[in-house]
């Protein structure tokens, strides 16, 4: 089954820039989208279509995305930024949509 | 604003059943694909189904296939998820979703869970 790997966790200081990547094979040809999901909480759709921001959603969050890779960058991070972080994808055929293994950010 | 809203989820023996219920408000329910998403606790996010605007098409992960049905109510703005032949490793927070469309699709927004657990 398709897999898209992120590292588990990322530390970062106040103020610094976070960046949590996303890799997998298919990501060439699917878009990928983020969620940020706080303890007890939701998920909530941070990116989509690898670079796009939802309305609401604060500038220092951005994405990009280069081959097999996507990355979410936090510039400027806050406390309130401390969550898991999930990508989102398909398969090269599109039909199963398939999460990130998550990334803990924690702010120091 | 877009409202999801959770229910149905409980303690439920091995082999057994349940239904969750998702009621919508604040669009136009009828207009767009819904989903379903699980989280077990301490994991990751796992897609299990959805459903077209019209219900004519469905698909499943595999690991619910042929035990979980998907279905809607355009009329009444709810979606639901029938849960038989229940296994300890369905124990999940349980979301619904609205389905975006895209290459692939994306989900937003969520509901806020209702957990079901699958223990003797």
């Amino acid at each position: 089954s398709y897999e898209l790997t992120q590292p588990p966790s990322v530390s970062v200081s106040p103020g610094q820039t976070a960046r949590i990547t996303c890799s997998g094979d298919a990501l060439p040809k699917q878009y990928a989208y983020w969620y940020q999901q706080k303890p007890g909480q939701a998920p909530v759709l941070v990116i989509y279509k690898d670079s796009e921001r939802p309305s609401g959603i604060p500038e220092r969050f951005s994405g990009s995305s280069s081959g097999t890779t996507v990355t979410l960058t936090i510039s400027g991070v806050q406390a309130e930024d401390e969550a898991d972080y999930y990508c989102q994808s398909a398969d090269s055929s599109g039909t199963y949509e398939v999460f990130g293994t998550g990334t803990k950010v924690t702010v120091l | 604003q877009v409202q999801l809203v959770e229910s149905g989820g409980g303690l439920v023996k091995p082999g057994g059943s349940l239904r969750l219920s998702c009621a919508a408000s604040g669009f136009t329910f009828s207009d767009y694909y819904m989903s379903w998403i699980r989280q077990a606790p301490g994991k990751g996010l796992e897609w299990v189904s959805y459903i077209s605007s019209s219900g004519s098409t469905i698909y499943y992960a595999d690991s619910v296939k042929g035990r979980f049905t998907i279905s809607r109510d355009n009329a009444k703005n709810s979606l639901y998820l029938q849960m038989n032949s229940l296994r300890a490793e369905d124990t999940a927070v349980y979301y619904c979703a609205r389905v975006r469309s895209g290459t692939p699709n994306w989900f937003d927004p969520w509901g806020q869970g209702t957990l079901v657990t699958v223990s003797s």
